[in-house]
């Protein structure tokens, strides 16, 4: 099976637009998470998206948000950048159905976004 | 709320050498663990994996790590490492109840030298 793919790989924005990142999940994965990664704060997790809806949330602000469209695949919005926004994007697929379940999750390459 | 404190942020050994890489996490409900590499400029690889059973896990490349209730650990260890093993490792958490949700911890960047 192709693994998980993300798009762009690199971006490059300027303080104050908005970013939209991709990613396309393992084939038959249901569930899509989104991380940051930085060098202060390490791996932090966004959000997880399940059927079209969003399941999970962590401690960001309005301006990050995501969606899901019924082929699994996700996009990840950043409005109004902000330096600090400056991080490698980190989308992983998984096979849970249902949120008690034990599954792993398979991590994409990664969107390096610096914001200038 | 969960957290996990991965207590050394570098660990530098000598080729062929044993490495232990801790690991403590706290959480108010049950949790499965994890840990995963990331090797310089790629995205993470899971290693091994703790969901039940067996206290102790082991992956195909040698690492293997023992669940420890009590204690709240899941240390990773290597009775021998090799210069490929250069690349950080990160412990993660999931709780049972928010299944596609992993914390990490902060990262143990293992150097081994030859």
């Amino acid at each position: 099976k192709a693994g998980v793919t993300q798009t762009p790989r690199y971006l490059i924005k300027t303080r104050g637009q908005q970013v939209t990142l991709s990613c396309s999940p393992i084939s038959g994965h249901r569930s899509v998470s989104w991380y940051q990664q930085t060098p202060g704060q390490g791996l932090q997790f966004l959000f997880e998206y399940f059927s079209e809806t969003q399941r999970n949330k962590g401690n960001f602000p309005g301006r990050f948000s995501g969606r899901q469209f019924s082929n699994s695949r996700s996009e990840m919005n950043v409005s109004t950048l902000e330096l600090g926004d400056s991080a490698l994007y980190l989308c992983a697929s998984s096979s849970i159905v249902t949120s008690g379940q034990g599954h792993e999750q398979y991590f994409g390459p990664g969107t390096r976004l610096t914001v200038t | 709320a969960q957290s996990v404190t991965q207590l050394d942020s570098q660990v530098p050994v000598f080729e062929e050498a044993p490495v232990e890489l801790r690991c403590n996490y706290s959480s108010s409900v049950s949790v499965y663990l994890f840990w995963y590499v990331q090797y310089p400029n790629q995205g993470l690889q899971l290693l091994l994996k703790y969901l039940s059973g067996s206290t102790l896990v082991e992956s195909i490349n040698g690492f293997e790590a023992e669940f420890n209730k009590s204690q709240t650990s899941f240390h990773l260890r290597k009775p021998s490492v090799h210069i490929s093993d250069t690349a950080e490792y990160f412990c993660a958490v999931s709780p049972y109840n928010q299944g596609g949700k992993l914390i990490f911890g902060q990262g143990t960047e293992l150097s081994v030298k030859p």
